[in-house]
């Protein structure tokens, strides 16, 4: 069992549709990460969520914690074949800020 | 700015051979973490550091060893590699409370 689980697995989608993606936990974060994965390369850091109920805009992302900071989710308007890669929710493990645990990932494929 | 190197970028072991991975970076991370990647399983914590000298377990620690003997090096060591090793491994790093900076991975495949 995953102490992140991101929804959905897959998305296929066409070039101007919008979505959301979610991460989800039965744990409380003091924050939570949004990266996202292009093929053979590392993750790279979309957003920091901190405050419960934070809503942060990137561009066509839209990135919300949830009040109980124990979910998140991603909303992206428009979406672009740009968008297309793996994103991935990360967070430190309660109570121990040492250790970075990720979401299985959700794979988006956006269909010019 | 090299920021985290990893190397090698892929290497093809047999069952039983040993390696090692380096992961180096010059951004002054206190934290360094080793993971690996799998197909539908995001990325798992094998092992990783809070500074220079100190190792600590992470989910998936068995078969692996780790060292951090120079705080800009975190080496991962697979003593008798088997085929459920074979993962793509990616090494971090960061500062307390910041974002982590991965290196480009390594692709280890076991036959």
């Amino acid at each position: 069992t995953q102490l992140l689980e991101q929804s959905p697995q897959f998305l296929s989608i066409q070039e101007g549709e919008n979505l959301t993606v979610y991460c989800n936990s039965s744990s409380v974060f003091s924050s939570l990460q949004w990266y996202r994965q292009e093929p053979g390369e590392g993750p790279v850091l979309l957003v920091t969520v901190v405050t419960g109920g934070e809503v942060k805009k990137l561009k066509r992302l839209t990135f919300q914690f949830g009040d109980a900071r124990k979910d998140s989710s991603l909303h992206i308007t428009a979406a672009q074949p740009g968008d297309t890669g793996l994103y991935l929710c990360a967070g430190p493990v309660p109570y121990n800020f040492n250790k970075f645990y990720f979401g299985s990932g959700t794979k988006l494929n956006v269909k010019p | 700015n090299a920021g985290v190197t990893q190397t090698p970028k892929f290497r093809v072991l047999k069952t039983g051979q040993s390696m090692t991975l380096l992961c180096a970076q010059d951004m002054n991370h206190e934290y360094m973490y080793w993971y690996r990647q799998d197909p539908g399983m995001g990325l798992r914590l094998i092992h990783y550091s809070v500074g220079e000298g100190t190792t600590a377990k992470g989910e998936v620690p068995d078969g692996y060893n780790v060292s951090r003997l120079k705080k800009q090096n975190f080496l991962l060591g697979l003593e008798s590699a088997a085929p459920s090793q074979t993962s793509v491994y990616f090494c971090a790093g960061a500062t307390r409370n910041t974002e982590a900076f991965f290196g480009q991975g390594t692709r280890l495949t076991v036959v």
